[in-house]
């Protein structure tokens, strides 16, 4: 039983793409973090969210807490933004999805 | 840079042994948080300590064990070590709660051969 699910898997995009990156959770939550993984595996913390939007940048997440969604969408790609995006659902404990990996192509 | 240090960077041991982690906490952070990355489970909660006590549990083997000292630094000891343990161990700081943004160290690359 996966508590949060992210999609999609997988992305490949052309730069300058508009990106929308999808997370469920089932469990009550906090908050919901999304946490970018570059290719040499550090992890950096993008947003952190209770309700609504936060914007940071080309970067926007949102979140919705009766549906239980959260989306994180990327204005005017770029290849820099080649990632893996993980969206962490905290409660009592935390709860990872699986990971989008994005590539963006020049 | 996030301010969070761990050390080693890398570790490689054989089955059956016993292994320490260690984790600096960003200057000013109360809480501490250990994470497992592996290849087939993605990343995994281990557990939170805050000034020094547990705060929260995930799936920490009963073969692992934490603390968080007087200084803030943290500790992840692995015991009776199984090819399974070997994952990228990341280590956080937030302020006080999971609320708060969390600042991620470089990891501890372990590999159990």
């Amino acid at each position: 039983k996966n508590e949060v699910e992210q999609s999609p898997q997988n992305l490949t995009a052309q730069e300058g793409e508009f990106i929308t990156i999808n997370c469920s959770y089932s469990v009550g939550i906090s908050a919901l973090h999304w946490l970018q993984q570059h290719p040499g595996g550090g992890i950096v913390s993008l947003f952190m969210l209770s309700s609504g939007k936060k914007k940071h940048g080309r970067l926007i997440a949102t979140i919705n807490i009766q549906e239980k969604h959260s989306s994180l969408h990327i204005t005017a790609s770029h290849p820099r933004d080649s990632a893996v995006y993980i969206c962490a659902a905290t409660g009592n404990q935390f709860y990872f999805g699986t990971g989008t990996s994005l590539t963006v192509i020049p | 840079d996030s301010g969070v240090t761990q050390t080693p960077k890398h570790l490689i041991t054989a089955t059956g042994q016993r292994v320490t982690l260690r984790c600096s906490p960003r200057s000013g952070d109360l809480s501490v948080y250990w994470y497992q990355q592996s290849l087939d489970q993605g990343l995994q909660f281990l557990i939170q300590y805050y000034n020094g006590e547990e705060r929260a549990k995930g799936n920490i083997l009963e073969r692992f064990s934490a603390q968080q000292f007087p200084d803030l630094h943290s500790e992840l000891n692995l015991s009776s070590l199984e090819l399974g343990d070997s994952a990228l161990y990341f280590c956080a700081s937030s302020a006080v709660n999971r609320e708060d943004t969390q600042y991620f160290g470089p990891g501890t690359r372990l590999t159990v051969l």
